[in-house]
């Protein structure tokens, strides 16, 4: 069983797009996020959500947005891409509750932009 | 600001030696610090974590926490070639929240 998965895993688009990126895990935790890895693989946090708080991550533009139908689900939406955005993203979940946070990532989504 | 600092290497060790990973932080804040491995086209996934002053130990794995002087340490015992990967230092600041990420450090494990 898959714990934390994404769609797509591969995303080609051109510039001014607008498109979206789901992530579903299954391991019942209470918080997911989002990171972007660039090309030099550095893993920057975008967003973490849980059920009653969402906090972003300054530097993100506002054309990023994480939206959450239920606790099972995180999805990013992207609009009017730029050419930066261009980069691997990673979906996570963890049980922040308990203290410790072990995430658990998902395959990844890696987006080009044209 | 809150920084995770490690040598992006390639840290380069023959088989069989010890393979030691380091991380500094900026911030005593961090609750816990994490370490995980990537490997090329992959996600990150956990090895180890800790959130107490001194060593905890996975089998091959030890990670190495020193609050006072703010940095972490992974030690890699055996070391094999299915080890060669890049390992990533985390740093959670306030539960979940603000989890930060250290550049990585590039191993590889010679046969």
């Amino acid at each position: 069983d898959t714990a934390v998965s994404q769609t797509p895993k591969y995303l080609v688009t051109q510039m001014g797009n607008d498109k979206s990126i789901k992530c579903e895990q299954n391991l019942g935790h209470d918080t997911m996020y989002w990171y972007k890895q660039d090309s030099k693989k550095f893993l920057k946090i975008m967003f973490s959500y849980n059920n009653k708080e969402l906090i972003i991550n300054e530097t993100v533009p506002n054309r990023f947005s994480p939206k959450s139908p239920d606790k099972a689900h995180l999805n990013l939406h992207i609009n009017s891409l730029e050419l930066g955005d261009s980069a691997v993203y990673f979906c996570a979940s963890s049980q922040a509750a308990q203290g410790w946070n072990e995430q658990f990532f998902g395959p990844g989504t890696r987006l080009t932009v044209l | 600001q809150k920084e995770v600092e490690q040598n992006s290497g390639p840290l380069s060790v023959p088989e069989g030696a010890i393979a030691s990973l380091n991380c500094t932080y900026s911030d005593r804040g961090s609750q816990s610090f994490f370490w995980y491995r990537q490997y090329s086209g992959k996600s990150p996934e956990l090895i180890m974590f800790i959130y107490s002053n001194g060593d905890k130990e996975d089998g091959r794995f030890t990670a190495q926490l020193n609050k006072a002087s703010q940095y972490v340490s992974l030690l890699i015992r055996d070391s094999q070639p299915s080890d060669s990967a890049t390992y990533l230092c985390a740093g959670d600041y306030n539960y979940g929240q603000n989890f930060v990420f250290g550049p990585g450090t590039r191993l590889s494990v010679l046969p």
